[in-house]
């Protein structure tokens, strides 16, 4: 079965510090995409970052990078220098090769002034 | 504006009476999903569409129709709605032509659907 598991529901960060929120992954595919999803308050889903589960480096996004452990199927964010506005549901998300999606439970991560 | 946009934002309604939601995207997308998101259980997809006239079922499709005859909408029909189709619903697309091999998902504001 594919699964998507992110096991810290709520997860806080001082403004300025940096925090890391996990996912891990399974799937027997070999060709598959992961991504970060946002949603703010506003309900929107906003795109944050995504790995090609191919490539070996790290993607990064300005303040906001992944670490990505295909053996282990760890896909974890960074965000460096947190911002309020960074406050918001977190979603990690697997695609497969079939385009078929499969969304974790989500982190809401609040960062404190 | 590139966007994707569903109607209604917001909907109460009574069990059994059938209701749909219409998804719309003006980016010229092939693929379409929809997607219901439920507290503690994040996003599950109810269906996926490659193209117009193809459809395939995602990991959360009873209780759901939906269709694909143009390739701008991709309506959700719920032909007898029952409580537990209480939900927040998103409509996604995405491009799947060469050079968009992130094929990255645009997802529409959501409709909020209360069924009592």
């Amino acid at each position: 079965a594919q699964t998507v598991t992110q096991s810290q529901p709520e997860m806080s960060v001082q403004e300025a510090e940096t925090v890391t929120l996990s996912c891990t992954y399974d799937t027997s595919e070999n060709n598959y995409y992961l991504f970060w999803y946002k949603q703010p308050p506003s309900r929107q889903m906003i795109l944050v970052i995504r790995q090609e589960a191919y490539k070996q480096q790290n993607a990064t996004e300005n303040r906001f990078s992944v670490n990505f452990q295909k053996a282990a199927k760890s896909f974890s964010l960074k965000i460096s220098d947190s911002q309020l506005g960074d406050t918001a549901m977190y979603f990690c998300a697997l695609r497969r090769g079939t385009y078929k999606y499969i969304f974790g439970t989500g982190t809401r991560l609040k960062v404190l002034a | 504006e590139a966007q994707v946009t569903q109607n209604p934002r917001y909907l109460i309604t009574v069990t059994g009476k059938k209701l749909t939601v219409t998804c719309s995207q003006n980016m010229n997308h092939e693929y379409m999903s929809w997607y219901r998101q439920d507290p503690g259980l994040g996003l599950r997809q109810i269906y996926y569409s490659m193209n117009v006239e193809v459809t395939d079922k995602g990991d959360v499709p009873e209780g759901y129709k939906v269709s694909r005859k143009e390739k701008r909408n991709f309506p959700l029909i719920l032909e007898s709605p029952s409580p537990n189709q209480t939900s927040l619903y998103f409509c996604a697309s995405s491009s799947l032509g060469a050079g968009s091999s992130y094929n990255e998902q645009f997802f529409g504001p959501g409709t909020r659907l209360t069924v009592l």
